[in-house]
């Protein structure tokens, strides 16, 4: 039932584009992308609903196709503080109030 | 307090010991979530409370782990007869909104957990 992230891991010179990818094996309702920083919570970037849409945010897009399941995360032209480990969230049953998150991917930014 | 706060930030206990966790979350939150943390992984559902009520525990591991919320606000996660495997961030989140028209998890707001370390 838990989301496959896929890097497990990133390393990127600033400016460069990452993607990052979420699957699973069951319908879902939502999913959610959130960033936490070594030591610290994690903090919400966006959440994706069942439709196949797709929202943007400063330089951070994602993507939702629920037929395959999947979500992609676009980092464009990174920057330093886009380093972290990213971890999609994904709900299977609409109003459960539960997400179940994939094992994220680490992202590092060199100068 | 601006942000959801846990307390203790750290704390480190022995094998068989009871194990408090609070959690005070954002004022006006309504729903309140505890996640577990192992290093290297990603956050795994133990509990949700809408309001004073445990609205999905499906996620504690077992009858040692109980999670209280008895005024709608603070939460407490209470461990009994602990264990060297319950070592872990435990972390709290609330939330205010839910997410589309059929009210999925909305924005989780959370604290900086309290790390747990069983000897």
């Amino acid at each position: 039932q838990q989301p496959v992230q896929s890097p497990q891991a990133v390393i990127l010179r600033e400016g460069e584009d990452a993607v990052i990818n979420c699957s699973s094996s069951k319908a879902l309702y939502s999913v959610h992308w959130y960033r936490q920083k070594h030591g610290e919570a994690p903090v919400f970037l966006m959440i994706l609903l069942k439709g196949g849409e797709q929202k943007g945010h400063d330089k951070i897009s994602a993507s939702f196709n629920e037929k395959k399941q999947q979500s992609s995360l676009y980092l464009t032209a990174s920057q330093l503080s886009y380093s972290g480990t990213y971890f999609c969230g994904t709900e299977i049953i609409q109003g459960a109030q539960k997400l179940v998150f994939g094992q994220g991917t680490r992202l590092t930014i060199n100068p | 307090g601006a942000g959801v706060s846990q307390t203790p930030s750290n704390k480190v206990t022995e094998k068989g010991k009871y194990v408090e966790l609070r959690c005070d979350p954002i004022s006006g939150h309504t729903a309140l979530y505890w996640y577990r943390q192992s290093l290297g992984q990603g956050p795994e559902f133990l509990i949700y409370f809408q309001g004073t009520g445990a609205a999905d525990d499906s996620g504690l591991p077992n009858d040692r782990f109980f999670a209280v919320r008895p005024e709608g606000s603070v939460s407490t996660l209470k461990i009994q007869r602990t264990e060297r495997g319950d070592s872990a961030v435990y972390l709290c989140a609330s939330s205010l909104a839910l997410a589309g028209p059929r009210g999925g998890t909305g924005e989780l707001f959370f604290g900086e957990g309290s790390r747990l370390t069983v000897l």
